[in-house]
């Protein structure tokens, strides 16, 4: 079974407006990490936030890990329509990937 | 300085037939690892190559099998193919095992 699952599976909002993805897994990890996935392409890698931090920031980006209740928030602020991906969680050296979720930014 | 990249980019095939994809890791970079992913669906972890050695396996049966090149670019098999095999293909590379992985655009796999 997937050690990460993102939640909602599918979320769409306008232009401009905040989006907020959640990760949760199940053992315990050393790192967690955030990709990028745009139409059926390559994933791109966002952010890694290690299992001794809480929050962590890259640009219009905010990720949160709390181990206590093994889960993780991706933040993306002041979203535009080049957002519009799939996001995926991973954990364990990156060997296990969650189903994502599928971002939808309105004009 | 060229990211990860893959050939081909698309493939059609019929089932039993066997494929070969091949990745060239980013300069630099001496580990890569290749991913299944089915459409709508998150990467599945097949196998990681590090020193010309699978360092890591996923839950894929032996019908997919891999290697690695002195130059660290790789290449992925997989034999009686079935129509379950169908997918984008990934591969990633890094520095070292365990840090972040860039990946490439991946190979369309199309078995009819």
């Amino acid at each position: 079974s997937q050690q990460g699952e993102e939640d909602p599976q599918a979320l769409s909002i306008q232009e401009g407006e905040n989006a907020t993805m959640n990760c949760s897994y199940k053992t315990s990890i050393n790192n967690l990490q955030w990709y990028r996935q745009n139409s059926g392409r390559g994933l791109v890698h966002l952010i890694l936030i290690r299992s001794n931090e809480r929050e962590k920031h890259s640009g219009r980006l905010r990720v949160t890990l709390d181990t206590s209740k093994k889960s993780s928030s991706l933040l993306i602020t002041a979203s535009r329509a080049a957002d519009t991906a799939s996001y995926f969680c991973a954990t364990r050296q990156n060997f296990v990937f969650g189903p994502g979720t599928r971002l939808s930014v309105l004009p | 300085d060229a990211g990860v990249t893959q050939s081909p980019t698309h493939l059609i095939k019929t089932r039993g037939q066997q494929v070969t994809l091949r990745c060239s890791p980013k300069s630099g970079h001496d580990t890569v690892s290749w991913y299944q992913q089915a459409l709508g669906q998150g990467p599945q972890f097949i196998f990681q190559y590090y020193e010309e050695e699978e360092r890591q396996r996923g839950n894929f049966p032996d019908r997919f099998s891999g290697h690695q090149f002195p130059n660290y670019s790789s290449e992925l098999n997989v034999n009686a193919l079935l129509l379950g095999d169908s997918a984008l293909y990934l591969c990633a590379s890094s520095g070292h095992p365990g840090e972040t992985q860039y990946f490439g655009p991946g190979t369309r796999l199309l078995v009819l």
